[in-house]
């Protein structure tokens, strides 16, 4: 999984508790990518950051905030979680202008 | 607005046969169009991609590609599929913004 690692890789939680989720990286790229993978729905963006301290909002960033303090690492924080946040979170990386992103294994969260 | 489309949610194949994957996009430029596998519990791994050039893409596994324009495609495809193909399988699209759209995935299922 091209030297990323998501943790943790399975959670469970009760609705309304703050939840942080940590994808690291090893391969120095620039680019990071939050995703929730849901049925029906594919892959969808939630933040991504063009580097470090520079962060933006993807297509579904309600209820999410990011935080990237180092280039490897790029914290997805569920403020207070819901039921409808119950998804497999991914984490993936790029470098500018190559296109290809670059997926971790996933985070399986459920909000119960 | 950018789009993908997987029309169908599951394809069928005995194994030793020919696959095809569709998937139909919806730019307003020229787009950057990838595929992607999920094997089960694992993250997105990369396939192949089209930028530019030409139209017939060669990737991992055997798999390859043909972009075409008019009407709006880039279906995946192999000549002969193994059991080990069965998967997940994405397409997406950007327009070389770094944003990919997915499409919401066909499931492919080889039979021995």
């Amino acid at each position: 999984d091209a030297g990323i690692t998501q943790s943790p890789r399975h959670k469970v939680t009760e609705t309304g508790t703050p939840v942080t989720l940590r994808c690291h990286q090893t391969e120095n790229h620039r680019y990071m990518y939050w995703y929730r993978q849901d049925p029906g729905h594919g892959l969808r963006l939630i933040h991504y950051s063009y580097g470090v301290k520079d962060t933006d909002k993807g297509e579904v960033s309600d209820g999410y905030s990011v935080s990237r303090s180092k280039t490897e690492d790029f914290l997805l924080t569920l403020e207070s979680a819901t039921s409808s946040q119950t998804s497999v979170y991914f984490c993936a990386i790029s470098e500018p202008y190559q296109e290809t992103q670059y997926f971790g294994p996933g985070t399986r969260l459920l909000v119960l | 607005a950018q789009s993908v489309a997987q029309p169908e949610d599951q394809v069928n194949v005995a194994e030793g046969n020919p696959l095809t994957v569709k998937c139909t996009y919806s730019v307003s430029g020229n787009p950057y169009l990838f595929w992607y596998v999920q094997y089960p519990n694992r993250g997105l791994q990369f396939l192949l991609k089209y930028i530019t050039g030409d139209n017939l893409v060669k990737g991992s596994y055997g798999f390859e590609a043909e972009f075409n324009k008019s009407q709006t495609s880039f279906h995946l495809k192999k000549p002969s599929a193994l059991v080990s193909d069965s998967a997940l399988y994405f397409c997406a699209v950007t327009l070389g913004t770094d944003k990919l759209i997915f499409g919401t995935g066909t499931r492919l299922q080889v039979f021995p």
